[in-house]
């Protein structure tokens, strides 16, 4: 089955800089790629997606790639604010007969200091 | 409107007591989901229902039943819990089950089971 793997498990920057985090997955056949952001005592909200089909998707700071040829995308966060701590999921869906399964990274806590 | 709700918000039961958790949408959705996360760890998946039917059970032990009255509730009924079961229960929904349709989350019940 399909195994998502994200680095790193925590990030630490200053206000204002950048953030990247990335993922790994092992089915060649998974298409949909969310992210989600969970804050302390809320459930994961999802903040931006990519399907198969394209290679990148833009949302104001937010923006995510993916490279199919080497089963690995990421998350970029620009010009981070203090309200983008949190802990960030990556996950990964589809494949031949786990359609309904979406398999989540590990996650990543990121700070941001002020 | 993006919203899943779920109550209780929190909730505390000994080992031989009877509760349940109540998850509802109003987006149409058709599928939902039950998952589980422990502290510091991604969300793990429980059950998925897709047209009110139960389509995935993953090998959750039978003290946890859930329960799919209509469309848009979703029931997680709870009997004799261990103490390690005591974590974040949350509620998603997405379009379908199949496809790659974005799950939106709800905020979750704390469960701590005495």
């Amino acid at each position: 089955g399909e195994n998502v793997e994200q680095h790193p498990s925590t990030l630490s920057v200053q206000e204002g800089d950048s953030a990247v985090i990335k993922c790994t997955y092992s089915d060649s056949a998974s298409n949909y790629f969310p992210w989600y952001k969970q804050e302390l005592g809320k459930g994961p909200q999802l903040i931006i997606d990519i399907r198969s089909n394209v290679g990148e998707k833009k949302d104001q700071r937010i923006a995510v790639t993916l490279n199919k040829t080497a089963k690995h995308f990421s998350l970029h966060i620009t010009e981070t604010q203090p309200e983008d701590s949190a802990v960030y999921f990556c996950a990964a869906k589809g494949g031949h007969s786990s359609a309904s399964k979406i398999i989540f990274g590990s996650g990543t806590r990121l700070s941001i200091r002020p | 409107d993006t919203e899943v709700t779920q109550t209780p918000k929190h909730l505390v039961m000994g080992m031989t007591n009877k509760k349940s958790l109540k998850c509802e949408q109003h987006m149409g959705h058709r599928a939902m989901y039950w998952y589980k996360q422990k502290a510091k760890k991604p969300p793990e998946l429980m059950f998925v229902y897709s047209y009110e039917k139960l389509s995935i059970n993953e090998s959750v032990p039978s003290r946890f039943s859930p329960e799919c009255p209509n469309s848009s509730l979703l029931n997680l009924h709870l009997h004799a819990l261990q103490p390690e079961d005591s974590a974040l229960y949350l509620c998603a929904s997405s379009l379908t089950g199949t496809g790659d349709y974005e799950q939106y989350f709800g905020p979750g019940t704390r469960l701590t089971v005495t």
